[in-house]
């Protein structure tokens, strides 16, 4: 089965505590993306990267990092620097970057306890 | 999306009428515009896109059209049934040196049986 997976469904973050959203793809797609999504709200861009090895930030970077060390795999953490981490965590994938079709995973709920 | 207008941000219909939803965009050289459902929890999905090189699209009750003088696109959903219900995301490449897509703010499309 194609597609894209993140994990977990919901994560707990404690004051202070860097977590990591994973996202992973088996679409052999070049460029990954990684969006915040507000209650009642679009969709803003933290960070995508369109190589391995190869990010850029977004519009929202600050307190969040990545790492694209694999095409299939782009894990997104969230730093303690982040001071409201609470949203709804989607990654997505395209064949290519921009003037491409997205595909989006089932998305990361995080929550501060 | 600052640059990439949505509208309405709600809309409300009764079963089996038309729904449409309009988006703006800046860039003449925008040349891929997408539309997507998003259901309650989930991950986007793509339901239509369009290229520039094409005034229309359909498929079944969906259908999207391009008016590349006045800069929008629009979602048309005909015949509209209580499972279109959900929130709807246009998007564009935008020609700001970002190699991602940048989605409108999002219409709550609610069918009411």
């Amino acid at each position: 089965d194609g597609g894209i997976t993140q994990s977990p469904k919901y994560l707990f973050r404690k004051e202070g505590q860097n977590v990591t959203l994973s996202c992973e793809q088996n679409l052999n797609h070049d460029a990954m993306y990684w969006y915040r999504q507000d209650p009642g709200q679009g969709l803003r861009l933290i960070y995508y990267s369109q190589i391995v090895n190869d990010f850029q930030k977004g519009d929202i970077a600050e307190g969040y990092s990545v790492s694209r060390e694999k095409k299939e795999s782009f894990p997104l953490t969230v730093t303690s620097a982040q001071k409201n981490p609470t949203a709804f965590y989607l990654c997505a994938s395209s064949v290519l970057a921009r003037s491409e079709t997205q595909y989006f995973g089932p998305g990361t709920r995080l929550l501060v306890l | 999306g600052e640059n990439v207008e949505q509208h309405p941000s709600t809309l409300s219909v009764q079963e089996g009428d038309s729904a449409v939803i309009k988006c703006t965009y800046s860039d003449s050289a925008s040349n891929y515009f997408p539309w997507y459902k998003q259901e309650l929890g989930k991950g986007p999905q793509l339901i239509i896109d369009i290229r520039s090189n094409v005034g229309e699209k359909k498929d079944q009750r969906i259908a999207v059209t391009l008016n590349k003088t006045a800069k929008h696109f629009s979602l048309h959903i005909t015949e509209t049934q209580p499972e279109d219900s959900a929130v709807y995301f246009c998007a564009d490449p935008m020609d700001t040196g970002r190699r991602a897509l940048t989605f409108g703010s999002g219409t709550r499309l609610q069918v009411q049986p």
